[in-house]
């Protein structure tokens, strides 16, 4: 079993909708959540992070995290065209590096 | 603004010829990271520096070496690149100690082409 998964997609969405990202891990020691986006050709950069079960939310993204199950999920409100890009969700335990999945390619259509 | 930084953004080299990747950090961070990341793959870890500690991944081919002369700079040098280490290179650093974060930050990237 993989350390974190993600469906690969495409995952697409109409403009306006609600997009959302999945995302499980096998570690149930994991502490911290991260969800990275990814533009073609470019370098992961942050969206936002989680380690307490429950709900996070920062502007129209909303993260959330159930341990219980070992899943954690990114909601994107009023999708964009220019969140068209790949979603990568990490993970982490302890002092010990990034586990990532290998993303979910996400297409907003206008 | 605080930032990583790699140089150069774009490197082109001859199969077998070595080339030397750089990363720097205004951050302050005490963690530094290396990753290969191929087209449609996760970013995948080679080594990391925890301070002066220098950790490498089990299954990074001894074709790559690392070193971090201070804690703003870290190089990437690959000895005798292979058509297959043709990938985008990864640098990112992270404040170990922050509480259940230690969120990483990666620079832009240096895309390596072999001929």
């Amino acid at each position: 079993q993989k350390e974190v998964e993600q469906n690969s997609g495409p995952l697409s969405v109409p403009e306006g909708a609600i997009a959302s990202l999945n995302c499980t891990y096998s570690d149930r020691g994991s502490q911290s959540f991260f969800w990275y986006r990814q533009y073609s050709g470019k370098s992961p950069e942050l969206i936002m992070f989680i380690y307490s079960n429950g709900d996070k939310e920062d502007g129209r993204f909303t993260a959330q995290l159930n341990k219980a199950s070992q899943y954690v999920s990114l909601l994107i409100r009023d999708s964009q065209p220019s969140d068209s890009a790949t979603y990568l969700c990490a993970v982490i335990k302890g002092n010990t590096p990034l586990v990532f999945g290998k993303g979910t390619r996400l297409s907003v259509i206008a | 603004d605080a930032m990583v930084i790699q140089n150069p953004r774009y490197q082109v080299t001859q199969f077998g010829k070595p080339v030397t990747l750089s990363c720097s950090q205004t951050l302050n961070h005490n963690v530094m990271y290396w990753y290969q990341q191929k087209s449609s793959q996760a970013p995948k870890l080679l080594f990391h520096y925890y301070d002066k500690d220098f950790n490498n991944e089990a299954d990074t081919p001894d074709n790559f070496q690392s070193r971090r002369p201070n804690t703003s700079f870290c190089f990437l040098d690959i000895r005798s690149p292979g058509l297959g280490d043709a990938a985008m290179y990864l640098c990112a650093t992270s404040r170990v100690g922050q509480l259940l974060t230690d969120t990483q930050y990666f620079g832009p990237g240096t895309r390596l082409t072999v001929l």
